[in-house]
């Protein structure tokens, strides 16, 4: 089983449709972070999360530390949303090294 | 503010060759951990320096090396390239405690 779970794998939305995005961690961290990449590979942070929701625009990030689930939502999706989304965390240790998940492929249709 | 960067961007070996691969760090950052990162898969950890040390590896073997220099830009080293090597490479600078990490754009590796 891996440490970070992502849910959905794959999500194909209408365009202005509302997206949610699921995380879940297995293990102690410092910080959660989502991710965006596109089909270049470049990887671009968008939150860093240790409690509580952050707000950029019209995505929302949440987490809860006690059952260690954190939800990316992204409102009035647009087709320039396509990407893959990455949820990751940092482990705590000597290096912070981050963990990642396997990515949710979003594709946002016009 | 310098971003950071990676080269080269695309890279075809063959089996048994060796490979150098290149990242600067953001100014002001004097950590770079290196990822790999298969086709359809999330990266993995392969190692961290900090202050030209290796601060923590992952879980790759010996022929993945890695050096930083005094300008904290660093190197990744992987020798006797193996079909499995064939990856994306990211690297990534942060202040030392590592917690935020700015990524550099990959170089893709291809070993035919």
């Amino acid at each position: 089983k891996n440490e970070v779970e992502q849910s959905p794998q794959n999500l194909t939305a209408q365009e202005g449709e509302f997206i949610t995005i699921n995380c879940s961690y297995s293990v102690g961290i410092s910080a959660l972070h989502w991710l965006q990449q596109h089909p270049g590979g470049g990887i671009v942070s968008l939150f860093m999360l240790s409690s509580g929701k952050k707000k950029h625009g019209r995505l929302i990030a949440t987490i809860n530390i006690q059952e260690k689930h954190s939800s990316l939502h992204i409102t009035a999706s647009h087709p320039r949303d396509s990407a893959v989304y990455i949820c990751a965390v940092n482990d705590g240790g000597a290096t912070n090294k981050l963990i990642f998940g396997t990515g949710t492929l979003l594709a946002v249709q016009p | 503010e310098t971003g950071v960067t990676q080269s080269p961007t695309h890279l075809i070996k063959t089996r048994g060759q060796q490979v150098t691969l290149r990242c600067s760090s953001q100014s002001g950052h004097n950590t770079v951990s290196w990822y790999q990162q298969a086709l359809g898969q999330g990266p993995q950890f392969i190692f961290q320096y900090y202050r030209e040390e290796e601060n923590g590896r992952g879980n790759f073997p010996p022929r993945f090396s890695g050096l930083q220099f005094p300008n904290y830009s660093s190197e990744l080293n992987v020798n006797a390239l193996e079909l499995d090597d064939s990856a994306l490479y990211l690297c990534a600078s942060s202040l030392e405690d590592g917690r935020e990490q700015f990524f550099g754009p990959g170089t893709r590796l291809t070993v035919l």
